[in-house]
């Protein structure tokens, strides 16, 4: 079935990088835009950042512009979100999604999240 | 930058019940591009709607979307107990490309 897994979340001081994991399954991986979006603890969701199919077009929310980096394999059916410079509020989950483009714009996969605390 | 504001931020009803939540944008949005998802407490969001009125896969009829330019809705006409969850609404804007979320609604059980 269609799947997507996060993983790579942890506990990192504020300064520290982490990089997250997205394993897709079930469909044609290299066919959509993916995205991550995150939820800080009790509040709603932030977008942070999109891909193209191809990996060529990358997009980010002003909030991670210059810190985080997107990028996909698409051989290996996953995507990445490197993340440096990691502050407090970048304490979330962070989930991966796949997008629907063409018309529309909307997520209809998620993962179940990866957790990320920076704290020291 | 657009801005969604959804309203209200708690919605008190009881199974049964008709919910109407609204998602307002601080400009026109086009409706192909509005979407509404709902988070139950320690799950990943689902997609509902999308389009502003297409039911997503596996979406029961009681929900319906609508709206146009900068005020949209989700509407519930007959609560069940799984309804109870926080809502979203969600555009994507082109200039720069983007993605908004409104700030969600809760939907509690009265």
């Amino acid at each position: 079935q269609v799947q997507l897994v996060e993983s790579g979340g942890g506990l990192v001081k504020p300064g520290g990088s982490l990089r997250l994991s997205c394993a897709a399954s079930g469909f044609s991986f290299s066919d959509y835009y993916m995205s991550w979006i995150r939820q800080a603890p009790g509040k709603g969701l932030e977008w942070v950042s999109y891909i193209s199919s191809s990996g060529s077009s990358k997009y980010y929310a002003d909030s991670v512009k210059g810190r985080f980096t997107i990028s996909r394999d698409n051989a290996k059916n996953s995507l990445y979100l490197q993340m440096n410079s990691l502050r407090a509020e970048d304490t979330a989950v962070y989930y991966c999604a796949r997008v629907r483009r063409g018309g529309y714009y909307y997520m209809d996969v998620w993962g179940k999240g990866t957790t990320v605390t920076v704290s020291s | 930058e657009i801005v969604l504001t959804q309203s209200p931020g708690t919605l008190s009803l009881s199974p049964g019940e008709r919910a109407t939540l609204s998602c307002r944008a601080s400009q026109s949005v086009s409706s192909s591009y509005l979407a509404w998802y709902h988070q139950k407490p320690g799950q990943a969001p689902r997609l509902l709607m999308y389009g502003a009125s297409s039911r997503a896969t596996g979406i029961p009829d009681r929900f319906s979307g609508s709206g146009s330019g900068t005020d949209f809705s989700l509407t519930i006409s007959r609560l069940e107990p799984e309804d109870f969850a926080v809502y979203y609404c969600q555009q994507n804007g082109s200039s720069p490309p983007s993605v908004t979320f409104g700030q969600g609604t809760r939907l509690e059980i009265k």
